[in-house]
């Protein structure tokens, strides 16, 4: 079935270093990539959406300078948290989907500032 | 818009007891509706999905939904707890002919007893 990859799943890092997270479509090609942020015991907050070759659209109250978004690909999407801080720390999780199928879901990164 | 509604943020059964986790949606047009597992640390996985057609949708590793329009439900059961169906629930719908972006309820752990 449609696999999709996250990398990486665990990352600690130092408060205002920067942070990528990749997400792969391995076996279908993702028209559109989602990334999800998810606060413990909750469900998942919709970050940004996008597709490929163009600008990520982003939800209300999510700071496009702090959450770089790029599609570059048809299999490839990159989440980078600029100067991240400990309130960034959480569970990213990116979902991508080929044109109105149901989106697949990475395994998630988990995401500590120290 | 549409949104969906999980009762109960716990659930608790014993192994071999009937699992039933609950799910209300609203939505204007006829939805699609979702059901997805969460295990620690990982992204979601569906379990299962209705569409259109049979209202009583099978799904993977036992679980069952039946969507009730008339109740605007669409429950989630299975007949036989395991051990290993503990985690974590998350109800979702998708709005039809829409962008096909899931809102998802809150989630509902699922706690099961030897």
């Amino acid at each position: 079935g449609a696999v999709v990859s996250q990398h990486p799943s665990w990352v600690i890092c130092k408060s205002g270093t920067s942070v990528k997270i990749e997400c792969r479509s391995l076996d279908f090609q993702a028209t559109t990539m989602f990334w999800y942020r998810q606060f413990p015991k909750q469900s998942l907050m919709l970050m940004a959406t996008s597709n490929e070759g163009s600008k990520a659209t982003y939800e209300q109250g999510v700071e496009k300078d702090k959450f770089l978004i790029n599609h570059a690909s048809l299999t490839l999407s990159t989440l980078t948290v600029t100067s991240a801080h400990p309130e960034d720390s959480s569970f990213y999780i990116c979902s991508a989907r080929n044109g109105g199928q149901p989106q697949h879901f990475g395994d998630g990164t988990r995401l500590s500032i120290l | 818009a549409q949104s969906v509604t999980q009762l109960g943020s716990h659930v608790s059964v014993s192994e071999g007891a009937l699992v039933l986790l609950r799910c209300n949606y609203s939505s204007s047009v006829p939805p699609y509706l979702f059901w997805y597992v969460q295990y620690p640390n990982q992204g979601l996985q569906l379990l299962l999905k209705y569409t259109t057609g049979a209202t009583l949708v099978k799904g993977i590793n036992g679980f069952e939904a039946e969507f009730k329009k008339s109740e605007t439900s669409f429950h989630l059961t299975k007949p036989s707890a395991h051990m290993s169906d503990a985690a974590e629930y998350f109800c979702a719908v998708i709005r039809s002919g829409g962008s096909y972006i899931p809102t998802f309820g809150r989630g509902t752990s699922l706690i099961v007893h030897p």
